[in-house]
């Protein structure tokens, strides 16, 4: 069944550095990925899914992320972290009808 | 996208009453969705709002406790029933829109609720 799994519960970079958060999807088909962003007290953000169109999908607010099948990851990444970025990152794929979330990366971002 | 909203924002609430949360979206959809968020924890489907028939629950929640409605294609509400301090948490909604982003799922702003 598909599922993902996110590699550290807390990230801590610098103002200006590269973000760099790690998802590995398991799945036994090509699947619909995404990434969502959670601001403290807000809802849910799609900030870019992957749906076989293109491997490196580019997203809002500068994040981008690259489907890689021989690495079965689907890490997101922004060149230069600005304060305002820092907020809970999820992965997620799409298993049927459904939407399976990791358990969610918080980001901070040190002045 | 569409535009989701969610009443209330907030609550606070005692235990052994109930709460009615609503969602409202301004576009068609196909689904509907409710989600829990535990304080720290990641989403947890709760269920799949149906229109015109009974909720689709995931394991672990009931119908007792977490009734849906959903009476046509742009609202449903999510009732917690007899709260306890553990039904503390966000609750959203999300919807997949009619048309070609039906794989992707959008959000509302969530539901706050606390139960003393």
């Amino acid at each position: 069944a598909q599922s993902v799994t996110q590699l550290g519960s807390h990230v801590s970079v610098s103002e200006g550095a590269l973000v760099l958060l790690r998802c590995n999807y398991s799945s036994s088909v090509p699947p619909y990925l995404f990434w969502y962003v959670q601001y403290p007290n807000q809802g849910l953000q799609l900030l870019l899914k992957y749906t076989s169109a293109a491997t490196l999908v580019k997203g809002i607010n500068g994040f981008e992320a690259e489907f890689k099948k021989s690495e079965t990851s689907f890490h997101l990444t922004k060149p230069s972290a600005h304060m305002s970025d820092a907020a809970e990152y999820f992965c997620a794929v799409r298993r049927g009808d459904k939407i399976i979330f990791g358990k969610g990366t918080r980001l901070h971002i040190l002045p | 996208s569409a535009v989701i909203s969610q009443k209330p924002s907030r609550d606070i609430c005692q235990r052994g009453t109930s709460l009615t949360i609503q969602c409202q979206v301004d576009s068609q959809v196909t689904m509907m969705f409710w989600y829990r968020q535990q304080p720290g924890q990641s989403l947890t489907l709760i269920a799949t709002a149906n229109q015109g028939s009974e909720a689709t629950y995931e394991s672990g929640f009931v119908i007792d406790k977490f009734p849906i409605s959903r009476p046509n294609l742009t609202f449903s509400t999510l009732t917690v029933s007899n709260m306890s301090p553990e039904d503390s948490s966000i609750y959203l909604c999300s919807v997949e829109l009619a048309g070609a982003l039906q794989e992707t799922q959008y959000f509302g702003p969530g539901t706050r609720l606390l139960v003393l």
